[in-house]
């Protein structure tokens, strides 16, 4: 059983640069999410995913951020134009069927550290 | 006013102690509830997850729910000093995004 996999686990770059993370759910998960968590604080919710439809945006979620999930599996998360203020860990989460309208509980990788210098 | 609120701690308790770990929430609209652990750079792993108020329990861990007081805790009996990690409550009101508390920093001393 894999569960959340995240690519890569940290990130270096300079600021003004673009940086893409990815992120492969549970196979079975229709549903995925990406959050943020800075140092002390407890992950911050960004955006979800139903298949490949994008149904929530935070209002954390600048311009210079975009999310895919082309055809219901990975989804990758581009930052563009890299700012200070952008270094943290970016989770990704999945869930599993949610057609009944039940809740299901949501499952995290690893993360990616990313590092602005 | 956050939607949750949980003391950071840090918390620090011998080995063998019982730990309790509490957070409060605002909106009673949440009907879900959870605990995660999180180890040192690793992603939050979930330990507890209850929809109604009342107790459950597996192992050592214990969450209670008691949404008449928007009150959740964990406690963790027979502490283990593999315990040590942050304990993050999470909170939703179905199949949307979590809403996490601050998450609480845990040592258990041998």
């Amino acid at each position: 059983d894999t569960g959340v996999s995240q690519d890569p686990r940290h990130k270096i770059t300079k600021r003004g640069q673009n940086v893409t993370f990815r992120c492969d759910p549970i196979s079975e998960h229709n549903r995925l999410y990406w959050y943020r968590q800075t140092l002390g604080q407890g992950p911050e919710f960004l955006t979800y995913f139903q298949n490949e439809a994008q149904l929530e945006k935070s209002r954390l979620l600048s311009d210079r951020f975009s999310a895919e999930r082309p055809k219901g599996s990975f989804s990758t998360l581009e930052i563009q134009r890299t700012e200070q203020g952008d270094s943290a860990m970016y989770l990704c989460a999945s869930s599993g069927d949610h057609h009944t309208g039940s809740n299901q509980p949501q499952h995290f990788g690893d993360g990616t550290r990313l590092s602005i210098l | 006013q956050k939607e949750v609120e949980q003391d950071p701690g840090p918390l620090s308790v011998p080995e063998g102690a019982i730990v309790s770990l509490n957070c409060t929430y605002s909106n009673s609209a949440f009907q879900y509830f959870m605990w995660y652990r999180q180890y040192s750079r690793k992603g939050p792993e979930l330990l507890m997850y209850t929809y109604s108020s009342g107790n459950k329990e597996d192992g050592r861990f214990t969450a209670q729910v008691d949404k008449s007081s928007k009150y959740i805790s964990l406690f963790i009996r027979d502490s283990q000093p593999s315990d040590s990690a942050t304990y993050l409550c999470a909170i939703n009101q179905g199949a949307q995004k979590l809403v996490f508390g601050q998450g609480t920093r845990l040592t258990i001393n041998p």
